[in-house]
């Protein structure tokens, strides 16, 4: 166990909807990242906070978007969903901002887009 | 756009094998190679690579890393159906890149 927790464990949505997925980081950790897993591929990263502001986002559009609070707890939000936005979405706590530091990941959530 | 390839995709082996993973990555601005064995849901950290030469080994995991050549292998001796899972490697750099991952299968 890393100490990361993500909820819900499983969500489904359909096309068009908004969605919200939450994540508490390890005990003392300021970074959070969050990956989108989908089938039979590697993580793909989606963007990192580090206390409270985005310090960097890979190649996903505007309409995912996130959030880090006061406690380094994060939510990513996905807006109008896609069918290919089904995937297990991850998040990683760590302690360095540029990402040098070991991430530690958290459960997953599943999201299916119907 | 640089990836992370790992090789082989898939490998079924047999309780005691000894099995090497691939990872190769094509560098900017390099900081450290990380290697994650995923079963479920949330990959686990094995190793941190940063210097190139140097072996890292946890039990029957070991691993290394090639600054030169810009790979790294994961080996795992005397397998067991614990190792099975997918191993991830994640090239480091301002943002983490994961290659697609090796799903080992060990068959009793």
């Amino acid at each position: 166990e890393t100490g990361v927790t993500q909820s819900p464990t499983h969500l489904i949505k359909t096309r068009g909807q908004q969605v919200t997925l939450r994540c508490s980081s390890q005990s003392g950790h300021n970074t959070v990242s969050w990956y989108q897993q989908a089938l039979g591929q590697g993580p793909q990263f989606i963007f990192q906070y580090y206390r409270e502001e985005e310090n960097g986002r890979g190649n996903f559009p505007p309409r995912f978007s996130g959030l880090q609070f006061p406690n380094y707890s994060s939510e990513l939000n996905v807006n109008a969903l896609e069918l290919d936005d089904s995937a297990l979405y991850l998040c990683a706590s760590s302690l360095a901002k540029e990402g040098s530091g070991t991430q530690y990941f958290g459960p997953g959530t599943r999201l299916l887009v119907l | 756009e640089d990836k992370v390839v790992q090789s082989p995709l898939s490998l079924v082996v047999h309780e005691g094998d000894t099995v090497t993973l691939n990872c190769s990555y094509e560098v900017t601005n390099f900081r450290s190679l990380l290697w994650y064995k995923q079963e479920k849901k949330a990959p686990t950290f094995l190793f941190m690579l940063t210097s190139s030469g140097i072996e890292k080994k946890s039990g029957r995991l070991s691993s290394i890393l090639d600054k030169k050549e810009l790979f790294s292998i994961l080996n795992i001796t005397a397998t067991q159906t614990g190792d099975s899972a997918i191993y991830l490697c994640a090239e480091v750099r301002d943002d983490m890149r994961f290659g697609a991952g090796t799903r080992l299968t060990v068959k009793p």
